[in-house]
């Protein structure tokens, strides 16, 4: 079975300074990772996801991510913070041996992200 | 929100009714998902279609049941609605059908139930 931690609640961080929220996962093969961004009373968006090859993943906003096998993690990084990061920000993996693209993604609890202007 | 419409946006409703969601897609992506958000737990998969009359069980899928009859509109059906029930729901959309394509969004559905 496959499955997210997302080991922090909440992450505060000052404007201008990097942040990273972080996000390990348990899946039987090589891993499919997402990141996903919400707003308040808004949908899900996607960020960026992991599928192979360069283990630094560039999405939108300004973010990365940084696939690293060995410690089974995938954290989310900007490097200057702004205040309208502030959201909730969901690490989501799929085992690439599951059904194709018809089961769902496995969604970690979420971390709150608040950048202190 | 990627061509995604959920209705209603909100719904209270009293223990014991049947409570029907909706979720319209204009992308004509053949994978439909209906996820549950609750805090503690992000989110979980209710229920998923990969075609129109195709569709499976997803994580918690007890007290739901689900129907897809034309490929832009995928129902969630609660037969008989219980205070656990109360919950964020959101429609998935995604395109392909390979494990890596991202899953698109919908605005989501508050529901409560009494």
């Amino acid at each position: 079975a496959q499955s997210v931690a997302q080991p922090e609640d909440q992450v505060n961080v000052a404007e201008g300074n990097p942040l990273t929220v972080k996000c390990t996962y348990s899946v039987s093969g090589n891993p499919y990772l997402f990141w996903y961004v919400q707003y308040p009373n808004r949908g899900l968006q996607f960020l960026l996801k992991y599928i192979t090859g360069d283990n630094l993943v560039k999405g939108s906003y300004g973010f990365e991510a940084e696939f690293n096998k060995s410690q089974t993690s995938f954290h989310l990084k900007k490097p200057s913070a702004l205040v309208s990061d502030s959201a909730l920000y969901f690490c989501a993996v799929r085992d690439p041996y599951s059904g194709g693209g018809a089961d769902g993604l496995t969604f970690g609890k979420g971390t709150h992200l608040i950048i202190q202007p | 929100d990627a061509g995604i419409t959920q209705s209603p946006r909100h719904k209270v409703t009293e223990t014991g009714t049947p409570v029907t969601l909706r979720c319209h897609q204009t992308e004509n992506h053949r994978y439909m998902y209906w996820y549950r958000q609750d805090p503690g737990h992000g989110l979980r998969l209710i229920h998923y279609s990969y075609g129109v009359k195709d569709t499976d069980k997803g994580e918690v899928s007890d007290g739901y049941s689900v129907s897809r009859s034309k490929t832009e509109d995928f129902l969630l059906t609660l037969e008989s609605a219980t205070s656990s029930q109360t919950s964020v729901y959101f429609c998935a959309i995604s395109d392909g059908d390979r494990s890596y394509n991202e899953q698109f969004f919908g605005p989501g559905t508050r529901l409560t139930v009494l």
